[in-house]
């Protein structure tokens, strides 16, 4: 399974768009790139999933590049509400197995007024 | 919310005790994994239960064990406890069959376990 790095932590102020990059060199052919947002005492909150290029819902965008090696998510205009742990994770979709979850440490995103 | 709810939300036990969790899936999910996250770390896979069957293992010891039943209800089962085992446990549920998946999780609350 491909090691995720990312910051390990990051300040913002409200309004502002936030973009977190995740780097994974050794990602594989089959693996998917997978955002989990994480508010203190609830578990991981599923954002956003990607292969290649540009992938956006209506909470946020998720940006990969040709080489597949860094992926960045960028959440538009966050508020106060959008302080958490976001996590980066990277792996393969079997088809008949759910591919366990592997987390990293995450990036603690702290949103001030 | 997700559906995904978990008991007790809190639980505090004796070094060497047995510990049982419980963890009712989202409406419509078969699939059952469980969590261990230490505090200031991400989540830790133990297990994956599917159909009733273990689905998957985390590098975990034996004495973390898990059931799934029919209604796709789940426990994790930790038994000679330790202080490292002091940590949030959570269930996550999705759906799978050999058809189609739920690529998402939907994690519950947690349960937090301390061990003195």
């Amino acid at each position: 399974l491909a090691k995720t790095t990312q910051p390990i932590s990051m300040d913002s102020y409200e309004g502002q768009e936030v973009n977190i990059t995740c780097s994974h060199n050794n990602i594989a052919t089959n693996d998917y790139i997978t955002w989990y947002q994480q508010f203190p005492s609830q578990g991981p909150r599923f954002i956003i999933q990607g292969y290649k290029t540009k992938v956006t819902n209506e909470v946020a965008s998720l940006f990969i590049p040709a080489d597949r090696k860094s992926s960045t998510l960028s959440l538009p205009r966050v508020s106060l509400s959008d302080t958490a742990v976001y996590y980066c994770l990277v792996g393969e979709r079997k088809s008949y197995n759910t591919d366990k979850l592997i987390f990293g440490t995450g990036t603690r995103l702290q949103v001030f007024p | 919310e997700t559906g995904v709810t978990q008991s007790p939300t809190h639980l505090i036990k004796t070094r060497g005790q047995q510990v049982t969790l419980r963890c009712s899936s989202q409406s419509g999910h078969n699939t059952v994994s469980w969590y261990q996250q230490a505090l200031g770390q991400g989540p830790q896979f133990i297990f994956q239960y599917y159909r009733e069957e273990e689905n998957g293992r985390g590098n975990f010891p034996p004495r973390f064990s898990g059931l799934q039943f029919p209604n796709y209800s789940s426990e994790l089962n930790v038994n000679a406890l330790e202080l490292d085992d002091s940590a949030l446990y959570l269930c996550a549920s999705t759906f799978q069959s050999a058809a189609q998946r739920d690529y998402e999780q939907y994690f519950g609350p947690g349960t937090r376990l301390t061990v003195t």
